[in-house]
C-alpha cells in the first residue's frame, strides 16, 4: 500500500535560518503530492502541491519539488519566521479510481522557530 | 466563504455514552472524510464517503459510525464500543475529481472521562 515517511521532529531553528523537512513516499500509481500545515488547535491547511514529476509547488516562501527518481518531496524555505512555527504534514493522493482517492499522511514534523 | 464547519470545538462525555460530531461543508464537494489525530501522531482515517448514501470504512472504523444522507453533511458518532475515544477529530472534504487536496475543518476535541 501507499506510505509516506517524514523526517522526525521536533525541529527547532532560529529566525532567518534555512529549513528542510524531508519526505519520501511509496505509491502504487502516479500520485499527487502535498504539504499541509497545522497551527495549534486548528485543522490542516494546504500549503503547496505538485501533481507530476519535476513539478515544483510553492507558497509563502516554501517550496517542494516532486522527484520521481528518488520518490521524494522535501519541503524547503530559505528564511523561516516565528510565525512558521507549526506542524507540517507530507501527504499523497491517488486518483479516485485508485485507492478511492484517499490521502496518505506522514506522521508530521513539529517546527519551532525562535526569535 | 466556502468551507467546512465542525461543531462543537470541545466536547466532554462520560464513558459509556454515544456522542455525535457534526461536519457540514458548503464547497459542493462529493467526497468527505473523518480522521482521528492523537498527540504527536499523524492522521488516521476512520470513515470516508465518495457520494451521498454511500460510505466506506477506513483504517480504524471500529467503535465509530457515520451517515451521509445529504451531500453537505457527514456526522460521526463515537459509540461506547470505542475503547479510547479521547482524541482530536478532523473532518475533511475534496472534490473527488482527480487526486485533489483535502479541505479541513477546525476539528473537535473530544474528551471522555
Amino acid at each position: 500500500g501507499d506510505s509516506v515517511t517524514q523526517m522526525e521532529g521536533p525541529v527547532t531553528l532560529s529566525e532567518e535560518a534555512f529549513l528542510t523537512i524531508n519526505c519520501t513516499y511509496t505509491a502504487t500509481g502516479y500520485p499527487s503530492l502535498f504539504w499541509y500545515v497545522q497551527y495549534p488547535g486548528e485543522g490542516l491547511q494546504l500549503l503547496l502541491k505538485a501533481t507530476k514529476a519535476d513539478d515544483k509547488g510553492s507558497n509563502k516562501g516554501f517550496e517542494a519539488t516532486y522527484r520521481k527518481e528518488t520518490t521524494s518531496f522535501h519541503l524547503e524555505k530559505g528564511s523561516v519566521q516565528v510565525s512558521d512555527s507549526a506542524v507540517y504534514f507530507c501527504a499523497l493522493s491517488e486518483a479516485p479510481n485508485t485507492n478511492a482517492g484517499k490521502s496518505t499522511f506522514g506522521d508530521g514534523t513539529t517546527l519551532t522557530v525562535k526569535p | 466563504d466556502g468551507g467546512i464547519t465542525q461543531s462543537p470545538k470541545y466536547l466532554f462525555r462520560k464513558e459509556g455514552q454515544n456522542v455525535t460530531l457534526s461536519c457540514e461543508q458548503n464547497l459542493n464537494h462529493d467526497a468527505m472524510y473523518w480522521y482521528r489525530q492523537d498527540p504527536g501522531q499523524g492522521l488516521r482515517l476512520i470513515y470516508y464517503s465518495q457520494i451521498v448514501n454511500d460510505f466506506q470504512k477506513g483504517d480504524i472504523a471500529e467503535g465509530y459510525s457515520v451517515s451521509r444522507e445529504k451531500k453537505e453533511s457527514f456526522p460521526l458518532t463515537v459509540t461506547s464500543a470505542q475503547k479510547n475515544p479521547t482524541a482530536f477529530y478532523l473532518c475533511a472534504s475534496s472534490s473527488g475529481r482527480g487526486p485533489s487536496p483535502l479541505h479541513f475543518g477546525n476539528g473537535t476535541r473530544l474528551t471522555v472521562t
